[in-house]
């Protein structure tokens, strides 16, 4: 069965400072992988996906995730962190559709904090 | 753009009460979910629904129901809520299968905060 782990519940940095959110899974077979955010008091929005080609993934916002299969993590990196990135953040992997649809598991989140 | 709604942002009840919460969307698409989001936890599907008055239970169905008659609504009924049942209530939708680059994406609504007491 698919599982994704965000080991860091929480990661505080510095304004400008850059910064990783980790991101692992499992699964047998080929996945896809998403990383959401959550602006505090909102739902959820797509930052980027990896569906298959180049692993290095571009999305909104100045971030970016490099997908690596051998060690089956999918990181989601910011050169240089701004206050407005202060959020949580969500990794999820759907690993193909069944009944129609492509279902998530998510990550349990990690929350930044950008500190002035 | 995508938008998703949800009835309420927050909303308070009883221990017993039948809640419903309701979501609505304007594209189209012919799939959609329910979540609970709990610290810690993450988000976890309580069910979804590919197409009208179909659906299917996700990861934690117990004490969820739902009712899709229209295919831009998706109702989450808690029969008789319960304190545990405390929780954000996250709705999302998805284009069908096939239609397109954005087949995989799911759209948020901005939750509900349902408290129990």
């Amino acid at each position: 069965a698919q599982s994704v782990t965000q080991l860091d519940s929480q990661v505080p940095v510095f304004e400008e400072a850059p910064v990783e959110l980790r991101c692992n899974y499992s699964s047998s077979v080929s996945v896809y992988l998403f990383w959401y955010v959550q602006y505090p008091n909102q739902g959820l929005q797509l930052l980027l996906k990896y569906l298959s080609g180049s692993t290095l993934v571009k999305g909104i916002n100045g971030f970016e995730a490099e997908f690596n299969k051998s060690q089956t993590s999918f990181h989601l990196r910011k050169p240089s962190v701004h206050i407005s990135d202060t959020a949580e953040y969500f990794c999820a992997v759907t690993e193909g559709a069944t009944s129609g649809t492509y279902k998530y598991i998510f990550g349990t989140g990690t929350r930044l904090k950008v500190l002035a | 753009d995508v938008k998703v709604t949800q009835s309420s942002r927050y909303l308070v009840k009883r221990t017993g009460e039948k809640v419903f919460l309701e979501c609505v969307q304007d594209m189209d698409h012919e799939n959609m979910f329910w979540y609970r989001q709990d610290p810690g936890l993450g988000l976890r599907l309580i069910y979804f629904s590919y197409d009208v008055k179909m659906k299917e239970k996700g990861d934690i169905p117990e004490g969820y129901s739902v009712s899709r008659e229209k295919k831009e609504r998706f109702s989450l009924i808690l029969e008789s809520a319960s304190t545990n049942q405390t929780s954000m209530y996250l709705c999302a939708s998805s284009p069908a299968l096939g239609s397109g680059p954005y087949q995989e994406t799911q759209y948020f609504g901005p939750g509900t905060r349902l408290l129990v007491l």
